[in-house]
């Protein structure tokens, strides 16, 4: 069972600041939220990750809801080379459960 | 910057063949995982290793061997390829485990199972 739940795709455009949704609905308290992005032919590769602060780095924003049953990744400045898959997973130890992720489309 | 190596990047296999996967790992990092990817869809768990010589089932193991030979290596072995088998497998290594610590993924290999 998917304990993520994400919009099949979303677009943007260039140069804007786009929100990606993730709905964790049964989350429990020693798991962490990551965020991966993949395009094709390629492995996932690691964006954000955070338990209950908001968390910002070079790549991304992430913003964690206060009961944590959801969270935001939040991109600026969008370029092509954003444009990908980006998965919300849940990680509690060893098990790792990804969903189908967001297919994230940028236009020119 | 770390670094896991998969090959081959591509293979055909025939049903009923043995088909081994490879993976090798840079990052001197103890826990590696086997992941397997179906076409438009996200990937689950086949096995992990949080040590050399021991490995612990995922949550898809049916007709899948690991090994562990090394803490750099992590083989995944089909011993009898079935069609529904026929997927893209990822790679991953991570440091101690735990929730917090990345996982890092090598490329993929592409399985086709006729």
């Amino acid at each position: 069972d998917a304990k993520t739940t994400q919009p099949d795709s979303m677009e943007s455009t260039e140069g804007e600041t786009v929100h990606l949704p993730c709905s964790h609905a049964t989350i429990s308290g020693n798991e962490y939220i990551y965020w991966y992005r993949q395009v094709p032919l390629q492995g996932p590769e690691y964006v954000t990750h955070g338990l209950q602060q908001n968390t910002t780095n070079s790549m991304a924003f992430l913003a964690i809801a206060s009961d944590r049953k959801s969270s935001t990744l939040i991109l600026t400045h969008v370029s092509l080379r954003d444009a990908a898959v980006y998965h919300c997973i849940l990680r509690n130890n060893n098990r790792i459960f990804f969903g189908d992720g967001t297919q994230l489309v940028v236009k020119p | 910057e770390a670094a896991v190596t998969q090959s081959p990047r591509s293979k055909v296999a025939v049903t009923g063949g043995k088909v081994t996967l490879s993976c090798h790992q840079t990052n001197n990092h103890d826990y590696m995982y086997w992941y397997r990817q179906d076409t438009g869809h996200g990937l689950r768990l086949i096995h992990y290793s949080y040590v050399a010589d021991s490995t612990e089932k995922g949550d898809i193991p049916d007709g899948y061997k690991a090994s562990r030979p090394s803490q750099e290596n992590f083989s995944l072995i089909l011993e009898l390829a079935s069609l529904s088998q026929t997927a893209v497998y990822f790679c991953a290594s991570s440091g101690l485990g735990g929730r917090g610590e990345t996982l890092y993924f090598g490329s993929g290999t592409r399985l086709t199972v006729l």
